[in-house]
């Protein structure tokens, strides 16, 4: 069965303290590997796509890596508006084009 | 210009009714898609739906009903409705071949209450 494992489940960071988070995956035959941000009340915000290992992508404070076995986001010298929580998904090739999702980090940065 | 609406944006309703929520997208996307969040935070995938094939996920009950009335349009219907029913519904959309490019574009949600 395709899994998607998020961890840690919650996350605080002050502002400007660098961390990771993590997704590990179990998938038949992955297609790609997504990063949604999902802020309170709203629906999930595309940010990256990821299709293969040694694979990375930047946006702003964040870089997304993926491995054969997991996917890291890292997020450099976050600022509270980077409090959200990010899901991580993947697209397999028997499951259609429908994502699976993980269960999220939240992250809180204070300042 | 919102990609993906879905309404209501709130409903709270009693057991035992039917209700229904609309999405559209205008996007031009040929793939529809309903997903559940529980109140975990849990995103979980119900139907995928295109003008050729509607793929239910095995979980849901069939109380749950998707409704295309055109290519821009999935609607969901729910029967006989349980306290277990209540979570956020997001419908979205993606265009086939470029999920990876632009993502899946989700609306943002219905909040269903059943008391």
């Amino acid at each position: 069965e395709d899994q998607v494992t998020q961890s840690p489940e919650a996350l605080r960071l002050q502002e400007g303290e660098s961390s990771s988070l993590n997704c590990s995956y179990t998938v038949s035959g992955l297609r790609g590997l997504f990063w949604y941000r999902q802020d309170p009340g709203k629906g999930p915000e595309f940010l990256f796509t990821l299709y293969s290992a040694g694979e990375e992508k930047e946006k702003e404070r964040l870089k997304a890596t993926l491995t054969k076995k997991e996917s890291f986001l890292h997020i450099t010298a976050p600022k509270p508006e980077d409090s959200a929580t990010y899901l991580c998904a993947v697209q397999a090739y028997q499951a259609g084009t429908a994502l699976i999702f993980g269960k999220g980090t939240t992250l809180s940065v204070s300042s | 210009d919102t990609a993906v609406s879905q309404t209501p944006k709130y409903l709270v309703t009693q057991m035992g009714n039917d209700k229904s929520i609309k999405c559209e997208q205008n996007l031009g996307h040929d793939t529809m898609y309903w997903y559940k969040q529980d109140s975990k935070k849990f995103l979980k995938i119900m139907f995928s739906y295109n003008n050729k094939e509607l793929i239910i996920n095995e979980t849901v009950p069939n109380r749950f009903s998707p409704k295309s009335p055109d290519k821009a349009h999935l609607n969901l219907h729910i029967n006989s409705l349980e306290l277990g029913d209540s979570a956020v519904y997001f419908c979205a959309s993606s265009a086939v071949g470029w999920e990876g490019s632009y993502g899946y574009t989700f609306g943002s949600g219905t909040r269903l209450t059943v008391v």
